[in-house]
């Protein structure tokens, strides 16, 4: 059984500029879950996905878009990348949902 | 609003000591509440959860002591070990499918 996992690691990007950020959820899982940490924060929610279909969003703007794949893999899409974009973010993914198992995380910095 | 309010931000326990942390909530349907444990440069590991429906959970050197009527809850760390050091976050979620609203962390610090 493999944990979750996230790439890339770590990624620069200029202002205006798009990402995409994956994540691969743990063996079995069904569920995959978006947070943005900033520097010395707690995880803020971004959104949630079940079974291909979102189920639940934070408070984030349109521009922050996400996609779950049938192999329950996901990709969170940030737009229009703004200097407070810079964050580490993180993926969970779970069975049962309170028992959120989180990936390592994928540093972003906006320049 | 800040749902779940964790204190202190910041902690020293010698080696041997116990580690005390503190979070309140607001939202009385929280109904699970995990701490989760998090060194730099990997994600938050889950350390030990409890629901309301008991007052107290412990496992290993870890326990949660969980007070619903004053909407808190804290983590106590015995025997507190230098590879206990790292950022520390309570949480709070309601019902199962549901999101996790943090605190924003304590880092300890177990001197040797």
């Amino acid at each position: 059984e493999t944990g979750v996992t996230q790439s890339p690691t770590h990624l620069i990007k200029t202002r205006g500029q798009q990402v995409t950020l994956r994540c691969s959820s743990q063996s079995g899982h069904n569920t995959v879950s978006w947070y943005q940490q900033a520097l010395g924060q707690g995880p803020q929610f971004i959104f949630q996905y079940y079974r291909e279909e979102e189920n639940g969003r934070g408070n984030f703007p349109p521009r922050f878009s996400g996609l779950q794949f049938p192999n329950y893999s996901s990709e969170l899409n940030v737009n229009a990348l703004e200097l407070d974009d810079s964050a580490l973010y993180l993926c969970a993914s779970s069975l049962v949902m309170e028992e959120q198992f989180f990936g390592p995380g994928t540093r972003l910095t906006v320049l | 609003q800040q749902q779940v309010k964790q204190s202190p931000q910041s902690l020293i326990v010698q080696k041997g000591g116990i580690s005390i942390i503190n979070c309140a909530y607001e939202n009385t349907a929280f109904d699970y509440f995990p701490w989760y444990q998090q060194f730099p440069g990997k994600g938050p590991a889950l350390l030990i959860a409890i629901r309301p429906d008991v007052s107290e959970k412990k496992e290993g050197r870890f326990t949660i002591s969980f007070n619903k009527s004053a909407k808190q809850f804290s983590l106590h760390i015995m025997d507190s070990q230098p590879g206990d050091s790292a950022t520390y976050f309570c949480a709070a979620s309601i019902g199962g499918y549901s999101t996790l609203t943090f605190g924003k962390g304590t880092m300890l610090l177990v001197s040797p």
